[in-house]
């Protein structure tokens, strides 16, 4: 059973453009909510992440919108680069484990 | 540099040999995990550590599988009888505890068994 659903699986979009991944989750008891990125041969890389008791969070070009009620959260990249281009995994803690998404290829075309 | 560090980077084995990574946290981190990535799939758990106890294992961890903190500081994962479904990355990741969630990974170990 799949704790935490990401989409798209895959996204094109083009430099300047604002990609918007989405994910979803069901248990309530997660209090933590990360967003990695990973290059082909890397470890995950953390890169932003938020807590329940906030409804958005920015650092840099990367911004997450957080839904309490609708148990949902995305991520915003703004200004995409071709920099940018690799996997996002979105994920969810309850503290000491964490559940990961599928991932979402992102392709920024320059 | 002074993030988590994992060895070796590459491993191909032959089915049914042992093999032992080891990952050495960021010094200060008291909790050190343990994940296992297939291609095109997210991370997915297999145990965690609280200093040198062993706190929690998915079921996805097999009698196969071993891991070890024995000081609280580095980290043994064992694979006994490799399977070729084993092939896939193993990544270690590490926190601070305390009430600090963010998990930094390492860059795995990529297992291949032939």
């Amino acid at each position: 059973q799949q704790q935490v659903k990401q989409s798209p699986q895959s996204l094109i979009v083009q430099k300047g453009g604002i990609p918007i991944i989405n994910c979803a989750y069901e248990n309530t008891a997660f209090d933590y909510f990360p967003w990695y990125q990973q290059f082909p041969g890397k470890g995950p890389a953390l890169l932003i992440a938020i807590r329940p008791d906030v409804s958005e969070k920015k650092e840099g070009r990367f911004t997450i919108s957080f839904n309490k009620s609708a148990k949902q959260f995305s991520l915003h990249i703004m200004d995409s680069q071709p920099g940018d281009s690799a996997t996002y995994f979105c994920a969810a803690s309850r503290g000491n484990q964490f559940y990961f998404g599928t991932g979402t290829s992102l392709t920024v075309i320059p | 540099d002074t993030g988590v560090s994992q060895d070796p980077r590459h491993k191909i084995t032959k089915r049914g040999q042992n093999v032992t990574f080891r990952c050495d946290p960021i010094s200060e981190h008291n909790r050190l995990y343990w994940y296992r990535q297939t291609l095109g799939q997210g991370p997915e758990f297999l145990t965690y550590f609280q200093n040198e106890a062993q706190l929690e294992k998915s079921r996805l961890l097999s009698d196969r599988f071993s891991a070890e903190r024995p000081k609280g500081s580095f980290s043994t994962l064992e694979i006994q009888r490799t399977e070729q479904g084993d092939s896939a990355m193993y990544l270690c990741a590490s926190s601070l505890g305390w009430g600090r969630t963010e998990a930094f990974f390492g860059q795995g170990t990529r297992l291949t068994v032939v």
